[in-house]
């Protein structure tokens, strides 16, 4: 049973523009929501992280935007980069319990 | 400073031979998780060490998957008589605690069973 739904699985976007990435999530006890980067041949890194009190969060070109209600979250990339290209998964995971991770979704950004 | 580190990078084994896996977490890490990662998939977790405490083994996938982790740091992933379905990468991460949240992974080791 897969806990966290990302979508889309891959997505194309040139040079300058904005990537989104969803998740949806089930149980209302997560209250820590992570998106992780990964690079090929690489393990996941830690890219930028929510809690649920907080609509969004923003580092950098990268912004995390969290409906609470909806149980959904998800990332923006502004001013997409080809050095962005990579596989993003988010997760999210209660205090006492394991991340739980999405299926990830790929991003190609083209020059 | 140190990150997670995993070795072997790669291993090639034929079907049936039993492997081992090796990760060394952050110095200090109480927490030790591992991970399968198969072609284009996202990450499934296998089996979580919290410091003394008897480990969280409810995702290995079957009885030939066994890990360790000896005096509270170093670990060993385990695959015995390996099938062609064992075939993906294998990361390792820890974090500071069972109640820390950031995960730091290792690059992996990229199992293929031929």
């Amino acid at each position: 049973q897969q806990q966290v739904k990302q979508s889309p699985q891959s997505l194309i976007v040139q040079k300058g523009g904005i990537s989104i990435i969803n998740c949806a999530y089930e149980n209302t006890a997560f209250d820590y929501f992570p998106w992780y980067q990964q690079f090929p041949g690489k393990g996941p890194a830690l890219l930028i992280a929510i809690r649920p009190d907080v609509s969004e969060k923003k580092e950098g070109r990268f912004t995390i935007s969290f409906n609470k209600s909806a149980k959904q979250f998800s990332l923006h990339i502004m001013d997409s980069q080809p050095g962005d290209s990579a596989t993003y998964f988010c997760a999210a995971k209660n205090s006492w319990g394991k991340l739980q991770f999405g299926a990830g979704t790929q991003v190609v950004v083209t020059p | 400073g140190a990150g997670v580190s995993q070795s072997p990078s790669n291993k090639v084994t034929e079907k049936g031979k039993d492997v081992e896996l090796r990760c060394d977490p952050i110095s200090g890490h109480t927490a030790l998780y591992w991970y399968r990662q198969s072609l284009g998939q996202g990450l499934e977790f296998l089996i979580y060490f919290q410091g003394n405490s008897a480990p969280d083994k409810s995702g290995l996938p079957s009885d030939r998957f066994s890990a360790e982790r000896t005096g509270g740091s170093v670990s060993t992933l385990t695959i015995q008589r390996t099938q062609q379905e064992d075939s993906a990468v294998y990361l390792c991460a820890s974090s500071e605690g069972q109640r820390s949240n950031e995960q730091f992974f290792g690059p992996g080791t990229r199992l293929t069973v031929l």
